[in-house]
C-alpha cells in the first residue's frame, strides 16, 4: 500500500540551529501538504502546495520557516533558526486533488528544541 | 473562518461500552466531513468521512452521520475495545470556504478503553 513518506523520524536542535524535514507524497497526488502538532492539539495547516506551487502560505513563519517542492514530487520544510516554541510534530501529507478529498499523512517528524 | 469543535477528552470508557464523541463545525461552503485517528508517536489515519449531508461514513465499527441542520458529524461506536484507544480528530475540507481544501481539525478527543 502507497504510503507518505517522512524522515527523520526524531530530531533533536538545539536553538538557533537550522533543521529541514523531507516528505516524498503518494505517487501521482499532486497536492502536499505540511502541517504542524503541538502536543495535545490538533494540526494546523504551514502551507499547501499544488504541484510545485504554493497555493498557501498564509500560516506559515516566513521569517524563520521555508517550504519547497521543486520538481512537484517530494518536499523539504526548513526552519532556521530553529526556537524552543518550535518543538513539535512536522507532518506531510498528500491527496489527489484539493476539492474536498481525503488527505493520506506520513509517521511525522517529532522535533524537539533544546 | 471554517472551524471544527469537538468535545473535550480524555474519556475514559470500560470494554464493550458505547461511544459518542462529539463534533460541530462552521464552514461557509458546502464540506466534506472526516474523522481521523493518532496511536501515540504515528501520523494521523483517515477513520471515515462523508461528503454530504446525511451521507453516513462507516468503518471497523465507527459510524458517523452528516447532520447539516444541526452542523454535526458525531462519532460512535457500539462497543469499543481496548485497540481502540487513541486520539479521535474531526476535520472538515472546504474548498468552497475560501480556503484551498486543506483539512481544517479539532482539538482532538483521547480515548482510553479499559479492560
Amino acid at each position: 500500500e502507497a504510503e507518505v513518506a517522512q524522515s527523520p523520524r526524531y530530531k533533536i536542535t538545539e536553538k538557533s540551529q537550522a533543521v529541514a524535514f523531507w516528505c516524498d507524497p503518494i505517487s501521482g497526488h499532486a497536492t502536499l501538504y505540511w502541517y504542524r502538532q503541538i502536543l495535545g492539539q490538533g494540526p494546523e495547516l504551514l502551507v499547501q502546495f499544488q504541484d510545485e506551487s504554493v497555493v498557501d502560505d498564509s500560516q506559515l513563519p516566513k521569517d524563520r520557516f521555508s517550504a519547497e517542492r521543486l520538481k512537484g514530487v517530494d518536499s523539504t520544510l526548513k526552519i532556521q533558526p530553529a526556537e524552543l516554541g518550535d518543538s513539535a510534530m512536522y507532518l506531510c501529507a498528500s491527496s489527489i486533488g484539493t476539492v474536498n478529498t481525503e488527505a493520506f499523512f506520513g509517521q511525522g517528524t517529532r522535533l524537539t528544541v533544546v | 473562518g471554517d472551524s471544527v469543535t469537538q468535545m473535550e477528552g480524555p474519556v475514559t470508557l470500560s470494554e464493550e461500552a458505547f461511544l459518542t464523541i462529539n463534533c460541530t463545525y462552521t464552514a461557509t461552503g458546502y464540506p466534506s466531513l472526516f474523522w481521523y485517528v493518532q496511536y501515540p508517536g504515528e501520523g494521523l489515519q483517515l477513520l471515515l468521512k462523508a461528503t454530504k449531508a446525511d451521507d453516513k461514513g462507516s468503518n471497523k465499527g465507527f459510524e458517523a452521520t452528516y447532520r447539516k441542520e444541526t452542523t454535526s458529524f458525531h462519532l460512535e461506536k457500539g462497543s469499543v475495545q481496548v485497540s481502540d484507544s487513541a486520539v479521535y480528530f474531526c476535520a472538515l475540507s472546504d474548498a468552497g470556504g475560501g480556503s484551498q481544501g486543506n483539512l481544517i481539525f479539532g482539538k482532538g478527543t483521547k480515548l482510553s478503553v479499559k479492560p
